[in-house]
């Protein structure tokens, strides 16, 4: 489909291990976000890429989390060192652009559990 | 700190009836408000929007108000059908802000046929 697309859609691991999370956007989307929903919680904003200019890191939450966005297209999340309260489920959006807080188009999710 | 608040965490409505779900927010920079829908196992997709400038903007059953002084906004759908079941989220953003969107923890509505 045309969809932004995520993988895993479930991924259990082991407290300490480290966990990288995919997301393809939807083509031609020059702008990419990240966002976690823990339980009970709204979306919080992770990070966003524009193009080729430098990420807004500003709400990853420590330094376990990191995200690379290559060639502008494919983003990987990435969270080292996987404690329980990283549960959540990580959600990917893109849109075409920033310019006039364009519409984001999501993902369906990757459910995280650490054990 | 939660800055946009969806208190009510579910809604139940008589399908026909209007559904009226409610969110406050506290920053009074945000301008530009957005309602998703989400259904289960699935990322949400966006509904309707509203610029600070407008107090209403209304896309078929689909209507939502703002009140900048009350920083308040509503979403109404009428009628209400059974597949409109879903969780409900408002988010804000401010334009001097950057890229961030804020969400709320949404409302769970259910359609009763």
């Amino acid at each position: 489909g045309a969809g932004v697309s995520q993988s895993p859609s479930n991924k259990v691991t082991e407290k300490g291990k480290d966990v990288e999370l995919r997301c393809d956007p939807i083509s031609g989307h020059t702008a990419l976000y990240w966002y976690r929903q823990s339980l009970g919680q709204g979306l919080e904003f992770l990070i966003y890429f524009q193009g080729n200019s430098a990420p807004d890191k500003s709400g990853l939450p420590s330094d376990r989390f990191s995200a690379e966005r290559t060639g502008g297209s494919v983003s990987t999340l990435t969270i080292q060192r996987t404690q329980q309260e990283d549960s959540a489920v990580y959600l990917c959006a893109s849109s075409l652009s920033r310019l006039e807080q364009e519409t984001q188009y999501f993902g369906p999710g990757t459910r995280l559990l650490v054990l | 700190d939660q800055q946009v608040k969806q208190n009510s965490p579910s809604l139940s409505v008589q399908e026909g009836r209007i559904s009226i779900l409610n969110c406050d927010y506290t920053n009074s920079m945000f301008d530009y408000f957005l309602w998703y829908k989400k259904y289960p196992a699935e990322g949400p997709t966006f509904l309707i929007s509203i610029s600070s400038i407008k107090d209403k903007n209304e896309d078929g059953r689909f209507t939502v108000f703002l009140n900048k002084s009350a920083k308040h906004l509503s979403l109404h759908i009428v009628p209400s059908q059974p597949g409109d079941s879903a969780v409900y989220f408002c988010a804000a953003s401010a334009s001097n802000t950057g890229n961030q969107f804020y969400f709320g923890t949404g409302t769970s509505l259910t359609v009763i046929p």
